[in-house]
């Protein structure tokens, strides 16, 4: 299985910042890396397809990029309804691994 | 607006089997994979497995000797079961659309439109 990690885990900021997360693949996965957002209580939610498609209707804030083994999601400038859990998700192979998770609070 | 509603039994014994039924509505079925994806308590997103209208599925390997998915195109639903489960698969449940393109060298798929959920227990 391609194994998918995230950094940080955690992470603390504030309304207005801009903000980055890693997401880095065991081996090479070329483009195809999803991004997710959940919220408490909720199914996740698409933010960012193939590494760097803005997914319909997803604020123009988030944005992907990466391909290869790295990858990361910015939120340009972050809104109180941005706090939630993140995860990437490989698709070059299957079983499509998630990444375990980084939480913005 | 596409819409997944998903139903089935919330409460399980240790050995007995999980069915979870999701139905479609507002979007084609065909031409789509449709997915399977759990989320044990407090945990991380963990892939089930996905079929198409016609029926090609994959599994996650850790879960393929336990895992059923079909699908019932003329209804537009699709059903996950999983055989002998334990306190280890207490998970909310949640079905998704999944859409397949093929890139330059490789497909890359991703999952747009997702169910709200069911909670699943195990317990004796």
């Amino acid at each position: 299985d391609i194994q998918m990690t995230q950094s940080p885990s955690f992470l603390s900021a504030s309304v207005g910042d801009r903000v980055t997360i890693t997401c880095r693949a065991s081996q090479t996965i070329s483009h195809c890396l999803n991004w997710y957002q959940q919220k408490p209580g909720k199914a996740p939610r698409l933010l960012i397809y193939a590494a760097s498609s803005l997914q319909s209707g997803v604020p123009s804030r988030f944005s992907g990029s990466g391909s290869g083994t790295d990858f990361t999601l910015t939120i340009s400038s972050l809104q109180p309804d941005d706090f939630a859990t993140y995860y990437c998700q490989q698709t070059y192979n299957s079983p499509r691994t998630f990444g375990q998770g980084t939480k913005l609070e | 607006q596409v819409q997944l509603q998903q139903w089935g039994a919330g409460l399980l014994k240790p050995s007995e089997t999980l069915s979870l039924t999701c139905a479609v509505y507002g979007g084609s079925f065909s031409g789509y994979y449709w997915s399977w994806i759990r989320q044990p308590p407090g945990k991380g997103l963990e892939w089930i497995g996905e079929i198409n209208h016609s029926g090609s599925t994959n599994f996650n390997p850790s879960l393929m000797s336990r895992v059923t998915i079909s699908v019932d195109t003329p209804k537009n639903q699709f059903s996950l079961k999983l055989s002998s489960v334990t306190a280890a698969d207490t998970a909310v449940y949640y079905c998704a659309r999944t859409i397949q393109v093929w890139s330059h060298t490789s497909y890359y798929y991703y999952m747009d439109f997702w169910g709200k959920g069911t909670t699943v227990t195990v317990s004796s």
